[in-house]
């Protein structure tokens, strides 16, 4: 049972380009999250998905876009890279107890 | 939304010691997790504890929902407690965690 897995780990994108950060649950899990964690702080929701079809603004949204199409797979969009979202981000998934994270994904902006 | 605070926000342990952590929430929870960040930045569930008591090996929790906080007691501790801990909670089932600050733990040899 593989859990939540993101890919890639690592990446370093330019400023301006943009990038999909791919996140996959195979525990038939319907709510899904996408967290970012800056260096010495704790995680701060980017957007929410309650079930397919369906998703949500969390505290720092701008600069991502999301989709859900499927129950498993719910991917992050960056359109414009910038430094500021220089971070590492965590996929997240629950049926609406515990929770459970990916391994992140290092992403570096230049 | 829910506020999550937890303290202190450094601890420096001799190997052996004990130690509490504690979290702090604003309003009542439907959930409540503790994670261990270990130095490699990956977050490991330590325990699901919306009320109650649990063990593992040498770690425990409690929560009393009614006074609306939580502690983390970690005994014997060893240099592999090193690391960040965390305290998350939410108001609702399936609803979104809201993380405190947490715990940087370093244990010393």
């Amino acid at each position: 049972n593989a859990g939540v897995t993101q890919t890639p780990k690592f990446r370093i994108l330019k400023i301006g380009q943009s990038m999909t950060l791919q996140c996959t649950q195979d525990m038939n899990h319907n709510y899904m999250y996408w967290y970012r964690q800056d260096p010495g702080m704790g995680l701060k929701l980017i957007y929410y998905s309650v079930g397919a079809g369906i998703t949500d603004k969390g505290e720092v949204p701008n600069g991502y876009n999301v989709s859900r199409s499927t129950t498993e797979d719910f991917p992050l969009r960056l359109e414009l890279a910038a430094p500021s979202q220089t971070s590492v981000y965590f996929c997240a998934s629950t049926m609406g107890g515990e929770a459970f994270f990916g391994q992140g994904t290092r992403l570096t902006v230049v | 939304g829910i506020q999550v605070e937890q303290s202190p926000p450094d601890l420096i342990l001799q190997e052996g010691a004990n130690s509490t952590l504690r979290c702090n929430f604003s309003d009542s929870v439907n959930n409540l997790q503790w994670f261990h960040q270990n130095p490699w930045g990956q977050l490991i569930n330590l325990f699901y504890i919306p009320s109650g008591t649990k063990q593992n090996g040498r770690l425990s929790a409690t929560t009393v929902a009614t006074e609306r906080y939580s502690l983390l007691y970690i005994s014997s501790s060893q240099t592999t407690d090193s690391g960040v801990y965390f305290c998350a909670a939410s108001k609702a089932a399936g609803n979104k965690l809201t993380f405190g600050g947490g715990t940087r733990v370093l244990v010393k040899p």
